[in-house]
C-alpha cells in the first residue's frame, strides 16, 4: 500500500537529549513537510523539502534540523535547543508544486514527550 | 502574510442534520488554494475537499461541500447528513503560489455529532 509511515507512534525522551523522528513515503512524491501540533492548536510548519538534498525553514524551525538524502525519507531531529519539544509531530508529502495545487498526504504522527 | 481564522472552537450537531464550519482567510495573493482536513482522535489528517481561488463553482465531495465566497474571503465547510463518525477536529488551510506548496492552518473546530 502507498502511504507515509512515521515511527515511533509514541516517543519519550529526557530533557537535553536530541531525538530523531522518522518519516518515510512510498508515494514517489518530491515534496515533504514536517509540522508540529500543540494541544488545541492548528499545525505549524517546521521544515519542508521540495527535492532531494534541498530543504527550507518553515515558520518554527528553531531547535530542529532535517536532512533529505533520499526521496522517500525526511527525518526530523529535535535538538536540545528546542525549548518546548513536547508536541505531536506530523509528516506530510505531496507531488511537487506546479501551476496547480497539490494535496498533502499525512502520516499518522509521532507524539513526543520530553520528561 | 497568510492567515486562516476559524472562530468556532466547538460545534454540536444532531445525527442526520447538516452543519456548517466557518473559515475566513486573509491573503494578498490572487492565486491560492483552500483545503479542509479532518483529524479524528487518532491524530491522522484526512483530506476532505479543495477549492481553487479561480474555480467558478463550489467544490463538492460526497457529503462535503465548500461554500466559497471570494469577496468575503470565506470558505465554509458544509457537512450534510451528519454521522457519528464525523465527530472530529476540522481544519481549514490555505496554500499560496510561490510558497513551496506550504499550508497555513487555522486553529480548528471540534465537531461533536450527537444522537
Amino acid at each position: 500500500d502507498g502511504g507515509i509511515t512515521q515511527s515511533p507512534k509514541y516517543l519519550f525522551r529526557k530533557e537535553g537529549q536530541n531525538v530523531t523522528l522518522s518519516c518515510e513515503q512510498n508515494l514517489n512524491h518530491d515534496a515533504m513537510y514536517w509540522y508540529r501540533q500543540d494541544p488545541g492548536q492548528g499545525l505549524r510548519l517546521i521544515y519542508y523539502s521540495q527535492i532531494v538534498n534541498d530543504f527550507q525553514k518553515g515558520d518554527i524551525a528553531e531547535g530542529y534540523s532535517v536532512s533529505r538524502e533520499k526521496k522517500e525519507s525526511f527525518p526530523l531531529t529535535v535538538t536540545s535547543a528546542q525549548k518546548n519539544p513536547t508536541a505531536f509531530y506530523l509528516c506530510a508529502s505531496s507531488a511537487r508544486g506546479g501551476p496547480s495545487y497539490n494535496e498533502q498526504f499525512f502520516g499518522p504522527g509521532t507524539r513526543l514527550t520530553v520528561l | 502574510a497568510q492567515k486562516i481564522t476559524q472562530t468556532q472552537p466547538g460545534m454540536f450537531v444532531q445525527e442526520k442534520e447538516a452543519v456548517t464550519l466557518d473559515c475566513t482567510y486573509d491573503t494578498s495573493d490572487p492565486s491560492y488554494g483552500l483545503f479542509w482536513y479532518k483529524q479524528p482522535s487518532s491524530g491522522e489528517m484526512i483530506f476532505l475537499i479543495y477549492q481553487g481561488s479561480y474555480d467558478q463553482q463550489n467544490a463538492t465531495e460526497g457529503r462535503y461541500s465548500l461554500n466559497f465566497q471570494k469577496a468575503r474571503k470565506s470558505a465554509n465547510l458544509v457537512i450534510s447528513a451528519s454521522q457519528l463518525g464525523d465527530s472530529a477536529m476540522y481544519f481549514c488551510a490555505m496554500m499560496n503560489t510561490g510558497g513551496g506548496n506550504k499550508l497555513t492552518f487555522g486553529t480548528g473546530t471540534q465537531l461533536k455529532v450527537e444522537l
